[in-house]
C-alpha cells in the first residue's frame, strides 16, 4: 500500500525566503507525481505535474524534482510571498488510477 | 476552457438523511475521481469514473455509491447519513495519466 509523508507539517518564514518542501513514497512504482496548493476552505489547484521518466518540472517561481528511485520529491519555492501561504499537497498516482496524498505541509510567509 | 464544477457549493443534512453531489467534468475528460477531505483522516479516494463503468473503489461502505452519465458529468450519493460523513467533497478530472488531475471546488458537507 502507498503511503506518502510530507515533512515538514507546517512552516512559517519571512517573505523573500526561499524554501523547500519534502514528499516522500514507499512505492517507487508511480505513473506520476503532481504538487496541489490548496487555500482554506477551497479546492485544490494544479502547480506541477512530473511523469515518472522526468526529473523535474518548474513553473515560475516553482520547482519540482522528482527521484523515484529513493521515493521522494521537492517543491522548491523562490523568493516566497505572502500570497504563497497555503497548504501544499504532493500526491502519487500508482498503477491505478487513484492518487495518494500526503497530509500537506501549511505555509505561512510573513510580510 | 472551464474547469471542473461542483454542485452545491455547501449543503447541511439531518443524520439518516441521503444527499447526492454533483460534478461537471473539463470538457473531453472521461475520467472523474471523487475524494472525501477531513481533518482528521486528509485526502482520501471513494472511487473513479471512465466511460460510465466504476473502474476504482477506495474503502468506503456500500453506503457511498456513485454514477456517470454518458456526456461524463458524475453524481456522488451518499444514503443514512452519519455525523461523520461530515467533510469536503472533492471531485477531479483528467484527460489521461499524462496530465494529471485537475480538481473543482469542492461541495462542503455538514451533517447534523
Amino acid at each position: 500500500k502507498q503511503e506518502v509523508t510530507q515533512i515538514p507539517a507546517a512552516l512559517s518564514v519571512p517573505e523573500g525566503e526561499n524554501l523547500v518542501l519534502n514528499c516522500s513514497f514507499t512505492d517507487s512504482a508511480i505513473y506520476n507525481l503532481q504538487w496541489f496548493r490548496q487555500d482554506p476552505g477551497k479546492g485544490l489547484t494544479s502547480l506541477l505535474l512530473i511523469q515518472s521518466s522526468q526529473r523535474e518540472q518548474t513553473s515560475g517561481r516553482l520547482n519540482a524534482s522528482l527521484d523515484k528511485s529513493s521515493g521522494r520529491s521537492t517543491l522548491y519555492i523562490a523568493a516566497s510571498q505572502p500570497g504563497d501561504s497555503a497548504t501544499y499537497l504532493c500526491a502519487v498516482q500508482g498503477s491505478g488510477s487513484r492518487l495518494t496524498f500526503g497530509e500537506g505541509t501549511q505555509l505561512t510567509v510573513n510580510p | 476552457k472551464a474547469g471542473v464544477t461542483q454542485t452545491p457549493r455547501y449543503l447541511i443534512k439531518t443524520r439518516g438523511q441521503q444527499v447526492t453531489l454533483s460534478c461537471s467534468p473539463i470538457s473531453g475528460h472521461r475520467s472523474v475521481s471523487w475524494y472525501q477531505q477531513t481533518p482528521g483522516q486528509g485526502l482520501q479516494f471513494l472511487f473513479e469514473y471512465f466511460s460510465e463503468t466504476q473502474r476504482n473503489k477506495g474503502n468506503f461502505p456500500g453506503r457511498f455509491s456513485g454514477r456517470q452519465f454518458s456526456n461524463s458529468r458524475s453524481e456522488m450519493n451518499v444514503s443514512t447519513l452519519e455525523l461523520g460523513d461530515s467533510a469536503l467533497y472533492l471531485c477531479a478530472s483528467s484527460g489521461g495519466s499524462l496530465w494529471g488531475y485537475t480538481f473543482g471546488s469542492g461541495t462542503r458537507l455538514t451533517v447534523v
